[in-house]
């Protein structure tokens, strides 16, 4: 079963750009992918979402390379509040249109 | 927009009984919904897929007889968890799909319930 793979856990400081990458190696042509962002004891959060290429909004980009086998999203300048876990979700190859599957997620702990 | 509500936030329950846990989308109508799970420390586990007016899709491992899915209307679901146990002690979270755009493979989601049986 296909799944994505990001790094378990990162650390940052505020102000520093973080770039955050997943791996997804089975994902299907007409896929998006989608970040979402959590913090404890809440339902996750949409971040961003993309196809290809670059898309940016108020709050991260997302960098998509040409064969889309992976995907990197970008936070700038990051304060103690993007302290969270982030997860990288594509839909499956060979699952209905409607299932996607979460993995392990980074956690990332931004200090002073 | 797009705001998903769940309800209660937090229930406490004997073994033995059952709970339910309602999930609401507020300003759209949700053909699809979602129950995951969500261990301390782990990922958010696929539970089942609620279609609106028919059953719904459990992941494989889920007891479709433990953990009752009705999907109503387009606005509500509820997941009951039938005689409870201390292994169910969990966060349940839901997400809804807007029926408007389906096709974007967005979710959004509940602030979710916690869950805890004595």
């Amino acid at each position: 079963l296909a799944k994505t793979t990001q790094p378990i856990s990162m650390d940052s400081y505020e102000g520093q750009e973080v770039n955050i990458t997943c791996s997804h190696n089975n994902i299907a042509t007409n896929d998006y992918i989608t970040w979402y962002q959590q913090f404890p004891s809440q339902g996750p959060r949409f971040i961003i979402q993309g196809y290809k290429t670059k898309v940016t909004n108020e709050v991260a980009s997302l960098f998509i390379p040409a064969d889309r086998k992976s995907s990197t999203l970008s936070l700038p300048r990051v304060s103690l509040s993007d302290t969270a876990v982030y997860y990288c979700l594509v839909v499956l190859p060979g699952s209905s249109a409607s299932k996607i599957i979460f993995g392990s997620g980074t956690r990332l702990s931004i200090r002073p | 927009g797009a705001v998903v509500s769940q309800h209660p936030s937090r229930v406490i329950c004997k073994s033995g009984t059952s709970v339910k846990i309602e999930c609401r989308s507020l300003d759209f109508q949700a053909t699809t919904m979602f129950w995951y799970r969500q261990f301390p420390k782990q990922s958010l586990m696929l539970m089942a897929t609620s279609n609106e007016g028919s059953k719904a899709t459990y992941e494989q491992g889920v007891e479709k007889d433990k953990f009752l899915i009705n999907h109503a209307s387009l606005t509500l679901s509820t997941l009951t968890v039938t005689s409870a146990h201390p292994e169910d002690s969990s966060f349940y979270i839901c997400s809804a799909r807007d029926k408007k755009r389906e096709g974007y493979n967005e979710q959004f989601f509940g602030p979710g319930t916690r869950l805890t049986v004595l």
